[in-house]
């Protein structure tokens, strides 16, 4: 079944504790993006891919890393999770670029003390 | 950076009525999308439209551009129970960056 998958859908984590949360795609996708979601602003890209080895920051790229090492993975990291990055977070993938159909995650929900 | 911006903010109807969302942006683009969202969980595309593209149908989904005005509008008819979740609009810049960039959505409740 052609999917993104997210790993974990839920975390509870400290202020400081180093955390990643793992992106994956089965549809030879070139296009990867994060996006978190908060309460009455919608969904905002944090970061994009355009291919392997190829990453370029969205609109609230600031507290997160981001890697392409393989097609498939896009794993989102957070060095020094803060409380303000509490939030919902989604995965995407699409087969060319930010203008094309994009396939969601199920999402990950982060909860930072 | 630009936005689309949706209205109105949220939308209550009966089943068997219409809803029509709206979507305003601010540069010139090369596509819009609207995706659907069930209350927490992952967006669903329903509906691309190209800049050059003036309506387009998908079953009881309508979807206009006005590119002049900078504005695209969803209409969904005969609604029902299941359509109550949030919709979005999504456009690229337009400029040459693969950035997308999502509205804050409409909530759709459609009661029985």
């Amino acid at each position: 079944e052609a999917q993104v998958t997210q790993n974990p859908r839920y975390l509870i984590t400290v202020t400081g504790k180093k955390l990643t949360v793992t992106c994956s795609q089965n549809m030879n996708h070139e296009y990867m993006s994060w996006y978190r979601q908060d309460p009455g602003l919608g969904l905002r890209q944090i970061y994009y891919s355009m291919n392997v080895e190829v990453t370029d920051k969205g609109d609230v790229p600031e507290g997160y890393k981001v890697s392409r090492k393989e097609k498939r993975n896009f794993p989102l990291i957070l060095e020094s999770p803060s409380p303000n990055q509490t939030s919902l977070y989604f995965c995407a993938s699409s087969l060319w670029g930010g203008a094309e159909t994009q396939y969601f995650g199920p999402g990950t929900r982060l909860l930072v003390l | 950076s630009q936005q689309g911006e949706e209205d109105p903010q949220a939308l209550s109807i009966q089943e068997g009525e219409n809803a029509t969302m709206n979507c305003s942006y601010k540069t010139s683009i090369n596509n819009l999308q609207w995706y659907r969202q069930n209350s927490g969980r992952g967006l669903v595309h329903l509906i691309l439209i190209r800049s050059n593209e003036r309506e387009k149908h998908s079953g009881r989904l309508r979807v206009t551009l006005d590119t002049s005005k900078k504005s695209s509008s969803l209409l969904i008819t005969a609604s029902r129970a299941a359509d109550t979740a949030s919709y979005f609009c999504a456009t690229d810049d337009g400029g040459g960056s693969e950035k997308l960039v999502f509205g804050k959505g409409t909530k759709l409740t459609v009661n029985p």
